[in-house]
């Protein structure tokens, strides 16, 4: 296991496009986070997933996004109509439950360019 | 919303300097952690500290904790050039462990 991973690294989408990204996160791991952040701030809660229920979802989601984590392994983020203020890098997290003292495993990241 | 605020903004040391960034939150917290991101890249997660502890070090890292004032710091020592990224400080604050961020500090440090 090699960690976090996330597809694309980039993206550059027409706006009104739809688009998906992809979350692998540490296979022992039951947490999974998505967090979005925009240059010069720090990552911004998105929603999580214990196992595959989604458990809170930020009001940033707005209703053009949506995830799933359909057998609480790998997980998806979908971006609908995409509009340019949704230009932003998507980052994954993954944990284990139980293990509060060992912080988030964190992916590269999506950069998302919406022109 | 976020939850941290780090102080300063930027810093630009020396190699071989020390670095002190602090961070300051707003509500009572389960722990505090601080995670280094280099440019375009995804964070990582460097240490964490408890509510009930006030010092904790990990190799070149200090960081301490005061639960009375809501704030942290975080002091690299011997700072290298491979230092250079951007530092954010998290909160840990209810039952779902999920972190609040702040806006981070970014760390120059000069060869």
């Amino acid at each position: 296991d090699t960690g976090v991973s996330q597809n694309p690294r980039h993206k550059i989408t027409k706006r009104g496009q739809n688009v998906t990204f992809r979350c692998d996160p540490i296979s022992e791991h039951n947490r999974l986070y998505w967090y979005r952040q925009t240059l010069g701030q720090g990552p911004e809660f998105l929603t999580y997933f214990q196992n595959e229920a989604q458990l809170e979802k930020s009001r940033l989601l707005s209703d053009r996004f949506s995830a799933e984590r359909p057998k609480g392994s790998f997980s998806t983020l979908e971006i609908q109509r995409t509009e340019q203020g949704d230009s932003a890098m998507y980052l994954c997290a993954s944990s284990l439950t139980g293990s509060r003292d060992y912080g988030y495993t964190f992916g590269s990241g999506t950069r998302l360019t919406v022109v | 919303s976020q939850q941290g605020e780090e102080d300063p903004q930027a810093l630009s040391i020396q190699e071989g300097e020390n670095a002190t960034m602090n961070c300051s939150y707003k509500t009572s917290i389960n722990n505090l952690q601080w995670y280094r991101q280099n440019s375009g890249r995804g964070l990582v997660h460097l240490i964490l500290i408890r509510s009930n502890e006030r010092e904790k070090h990990s190799g070149r890292l200090r960081v301490t904790l005061d639960t009375s004032k809501k704030s942290s710091s975080l002091l690299i020592t011997a700072s290298r050039a491979a230092d250079t990224a951007s530092y954010f400080c998290a909160t840990d604050k209810g039952s779902n462990y999920k972190l609040t961020f702040g806006k981070g500090t970014l760390l120059t440090v000069n060869p």
